[in-house]
């Protein structure tokens, strides 16, 4: 049972379009909302990240939209770039929890056409 | 350059024998962890260290093992790999407690047969 469920589980777009990624969890003890971008042959790395107090952040082209009470989350990529092309990941965790544990979401595969 | 470097990339092994992926990070992190990747699963934990010689299990411990002896190395081990622990595998560390900015290595694609 996956506490952490993402959706779409892959996504096409055209350049300049908006790529919207949605994820819902399950555990109310989760409280850091981290957003990973993998390229292929490598690792994930961080991309952008959440806390439950504050319904929305924004990094360039990247905004996170969070929703505590609906208990979802979401990535929008604005004028989406064919370097976006990549499997986004999102990821819940428990500051206070021992081990440091991310739950990830099962991951969209997004494609960018020029 | 700041990194978490895994050994090897790539792994073929027969079911039974005994392998160990090496992990390193020379950045000083407290946090080590071992992920596996499969399709439509995203990543799951299978063990983490908090510092040298404290490990514990995460979600899909069985058939590892694990050792922190130095802090920046945290090998992966399978004493008796099997077909079902073909994955994709990624070290991880992070100083920063709970908040997921965790630096991952390159990853190590292993084939049990």
């Amino acid at each position: 049972q996956q506490q952490v469920k993402q959706s779409p589980q892959s996504l096409i777009v055209q350049k300049g379009g908006i790529s919207i990624i949605n994820c819902a969890y399950e555990n109310t003890a989760f409280d850091y909302f981290p957003w990973y971008q993998q390229f292929p042959g490598k690792g994930p790395a961080l991309l952008i990240a959440i806390r439950p107090d504050v319904s929305e952040k924004k990094e360039g082209r990247f905004t996170i939209s969070f929703n505590k009470s609906a208990k979802q989350f979401s990535l929008h990529i604005m004028d989406s770039q064919p370097g976006d092309s990549a499997t986004y990941f999102c990821a819940a965790s428990m500051i206070k929890a021992a081990g440091n544990k991310l739950t990830f979401g099962g991951g969209t595969r997004v494609l960018v056409k020029p | 350059e700041a990194q978490v470097t895994q050994n090897p990339r790539y792994l073929i092994t027969v079911t039974g024998k005994k392998l160990t992926v090496t992990c390193s990070q020379n950045m000083n992190h407290e946090y080590m962890s071992w992920y596996r990747q499969d399709p439509g699963l995203g990543l799951r934990q299978i063990y983490y260290s908090m510092n040298v010689e404290v490990t514990d299990k995460g979600d899909v411990p069985e058939g590892y093992k694990v050792s922190r002896k130095e802090k920046r190395n945290f090998p992966l081990i399978l004493e008796s790999p099997s077909p079902n622990q073909t994955s994709l595998y990624f070290c991880a560390s992070t100083t920063d407690r709970g908040r997921g900015g965790y630096t991952f290595g390159s990853g190590t694609r292993l084939t049990v047969v």
